[in-house]
């Protein structure tokens, strides 16, 4: 069975600090990861990785995949409160095209 | 910018009701998706839809539930008969493509099953 774990499950910081989100895998037929911020509602969109060791950047979010060791990581620097969200991590393998495996979430809360 | 869109945002019903959510899937995107998110829990994936036909269903999705694309643009998602384990968030996503192209989310109708 497909699964994705991320940590931590809940990160509390000060505007103007840098997290580090986790998420780890283990999926057959891996084919990408993907990287969402989830407000109010929707997940949105935010990076996906298929190659190991290339860093993907829009602003102050950046992300890697390590296809060897099963992780990825989703860095925020210079955290700003608009930052608060739930941060989900998915995955998509195994024997169909297109189903996301999600992990539970990274809730990030980040204080004035 | 092009997003997906989803009817109606809350949708109360009395288990053993039928319901229907709707979905506009980005115009020219070819695959198509339903997740739920019981409240607290993970994002699940129910199905996908492509071409006209289930792609692939998880075990979620039972011979209660149903897809159809009844025209162009709309994507719905059919509960014949509710219960109460099936109140959720059901999030529609759609993609350009199958593999390797990220899905675009919409803004998710809230289920509640009394």
């Amino acid at each position: 069975e497909d699964k994705v774990v991320q940590s931590p499950l809940s990160l509390v910081v000060h505007e103007g600090d840098t997290v580090t989100l986790n998420c780890s895998y283990e999926v057959t037929n891996f084919r990408s990861l993907l990287w969402y911020k989830q407000e109010k509602k929707a997940p949105t969109f935010l990076f996906m990785l298929t190659s190991s060791g290339i860093e993907k950047k829009s602003g102050r979010l950046s992300s890697i995949l390590d296809k060897k060791e099963l992780f990825s990581i989703l860095n925020i620097t210079a955290t700003q409160t608009g930052d608060s969200a739930i941060y989900l991590c998915a995955v998509e393998g195994g024997t169909s095209y297109g189903k996301l495996t999600f992990g539970q979430g990274t809730i990030l809360t980040v204080h004035p | 910018e092009p997003e997906v869109t989803q009817t109606p945002s809350h949708q109360v019903t009395q288990m053993g009701q039928e319901v229907i959510l709707r979905c506009v899937p980005i115009s020219n995107h070819l695959y198509f998706y339903w997740y739920r998110q019981i409240l607290g829990q993970k994002v699940e994936f129910l199905v996908s839809f492509y071409n006209n036909e289930i792609s692939e269903k998880s075990e979620i999705f039972d011979d209660q539930f149903s897809v159809e694309r009844p025209d162009g643009s709309n994507f719905t998602l059919k509960i014949r008969s509710t219960k109460l384990e099936d109140s959720a968030m059901y999030f529609c996503a759609s993609s350009a493509s199958g593999s390797g192209y990220e899905q675009y989310f919409g803004p998710g109708t809230r289920l509640t099953v009394t």
